[in-house]
């Protein structure tokens, strides 16, 4: 089926600490997996993304990792800074009538306090 | 320069009315999508149109009629609107294999009284 769920739905850490944001996902033809911030009242933005010939890709102080076997990927945010603090959503790419289309997680709510 | 702009960005209305949002991009992309964010903050596709072609209908009341006149417009009208129509409408953009990811327009927050 269409699922991609996503962990955890709230997090909370101090500045300067990390965050980690887990999602699986069910369609093993999923060859794309993207991840957006949205702040409060914004659109979500893509802020990193990982196609599934690569096992992890790192931008700055973000990474993602994923591991096809679990159908399992990975945000992980290093140094967390007040301005990390938005909802952070993941999505698999899934083909639909030979079409593709992605299919979002529910979305973690990261709080970062300082 | 806004790669994919959405109109209007709020819509109050009342139940029973008809009403439409409009989606433009610049970014020269093949397929765009509507999306509807919940008041939980869940990301459902509704439609997406590959150069003016439905080409994905998810499980969507037929109250809801995409129409994409050209490949860089796709418009959503909602006829007799419900209580739980209310919602924000994200329209997307782009490209076939995704590279470079959907860009989403700045979204649509529809309040039906």
């Amino acid at each position: 089926g269409e699922n991609v769920e996503q962990h955890p739905s709230t997090l909370s850490v101090q500045e300067g600490d990390s965050a980690v944001i887990k999602c699986t996902y069910s369609d093993s033809a999923s060859n794309y997996f993207p991840w957006y911030k949205q702040e409060l009242g914004k659109r979500p933005q893509l802020i990193i993304d990982i196609r599934s010939n690569v096992g992890e890709k790192k931008d700055q102080r973000i990474a993602v990792t994923l591991n096809k076997t679990a159908k399992h990927f990975s945000l992980h945010i290093t140094e967390t800074q007040p301005e990390d603090s938005a909802v952070y959503f993941c999505a698999a790419s899934l083909v639909s009538g030979g079409y593709n289309k992605l299919i979002f997680g529910a979305g973690t709510r990261l709080a970062v306090h300082p | 320069d806004t790669a994919v702009s959405q109109t209007p960005k709020y819509l109050v209305t009342q139940m029973g009315n008809d009403k439409s949002i409009k989606c433009e991009q610049n970014l020269g992309h093949d397929t765009m999508y509507w999306y509807k964010q919940d008041s939980k903050k869940f990301l459902k596709i509704m439609f997406s149109y590959n150069n003016k072609e439905l080409i994905i209908n998810e499980t969507v009341p037929n109250r809801f009629s995409p129409k994409s006149p050209d490949k860089a417009h796709l418009n959503l009208h909602i006829n007799s609107l419900e209580l739980g129509d209310s919602a924000v409408y994200f329209c997307a953009s782009s490209q076939e294999d995704f590279r470079g990811g959907y860009t989403f327009g700045s979204g649509t927050r529809l309040t039906v009284v």
